[in-house]
């Protein structure tokens, strides 16, 4: 089945630029999906098709996708932006969607 | 506006069933494939189930294959998930989520989810 890997935790400075990587094998021949999560709420598509944004997401979250890596990068980051990010993708080899495992990012 | 609200969560023992509900308003319901997505506590994402618009294509996670029966009626705007035999790590809070408008492949709206606790 078709894996993807995300680092556990980013950190990074109020002001500053965030990247949330996703791994999986020849990612870049996949449209990825990128997905925030707050505490307690819901999940919230903030990036899909890997760089295309929903209406209301700020430009400040933009998403590249190449080779075996995907990357979601948030500049300027706010302490609103604290929170847990998933990758996801739909694997046709197998008919099921994957998410990887999430990315807590801390914003210091 | 969109809204999705899921109901029927609760807490079933080992072995059980339950029925989960999402009503869909505010969209064409009757156009969009629809999702079961859940979250055991304190854990990622995990997709449960597909569905497409017309019913005619389903798809299941590996784990509940066999146990797990998505169906929808287009008529009530409403999407279920048939839970049978469920087991300890069945416990999560379950989403449904709408296909996205401009890319299937991801889900642009979601419900706050109902928690379904399996426990003895």
């Amino acid at each position: 089945s078709y894996v993807l890997t995300q680092p556990p935790s980013v950190s990074v400075a109020p002001g500053q630029t965030a990247r949330i990587t996703c791994g999986g094998n020849n990612i870049g021949s996949k449209s990825v999906h990128w997905y925030q999560q707050k505490p307690g709420q819901a999940p919230v598509l903030v990036v899909y098709d890997d760089s295309d944004r929903p209406s209301g997401i700020p430009e400040r979250f933009s998403g590249s996708n190449s080779g075996n890596t995907a990357t979601l990068t948030i500049s300027r980051v706010e302490a609103g932006d604290e929170a847990d990010y998933y990758c996801q993708v739909w694997d046709s080899s197998s008919d099921k969607v994957v998410f990887g495992g999430g990315t807590k990012l801390t914003v210091l | 506006e969109v809204q999705l609200v899921e109901s029927g969560g609760g807490l079933v023992q080992p072995g059980g069933s339950l029925r989960l509900s999402c009503a869909a308003s505010g969209f064409t319901f009757s156009s969009y494939s629809m999702n079961w997505v859940r979250q055991a506590p304190g854990k990622g994402l995990e997709w449960v189930s597909y569905i497409s618009s017309s019913s005619s294509t389903i798809y299941y996670a590996d784990s509940v294959k066999g146990r797990f029966t998505i169906s929808r009626d287009n008529a009530k705007n409403s999407l279920y998930l048939q839970m049978n035999s469920l087991r300890d790590e069945d416990t999560a809070v379950y989403y449904c989520a709408r296909d996205g408008a401009y890319s299937s492949s991801s889900a642009d709206y979601w419900g706050q989810g109902t928690l379904v606790t399996v426990s003895s």
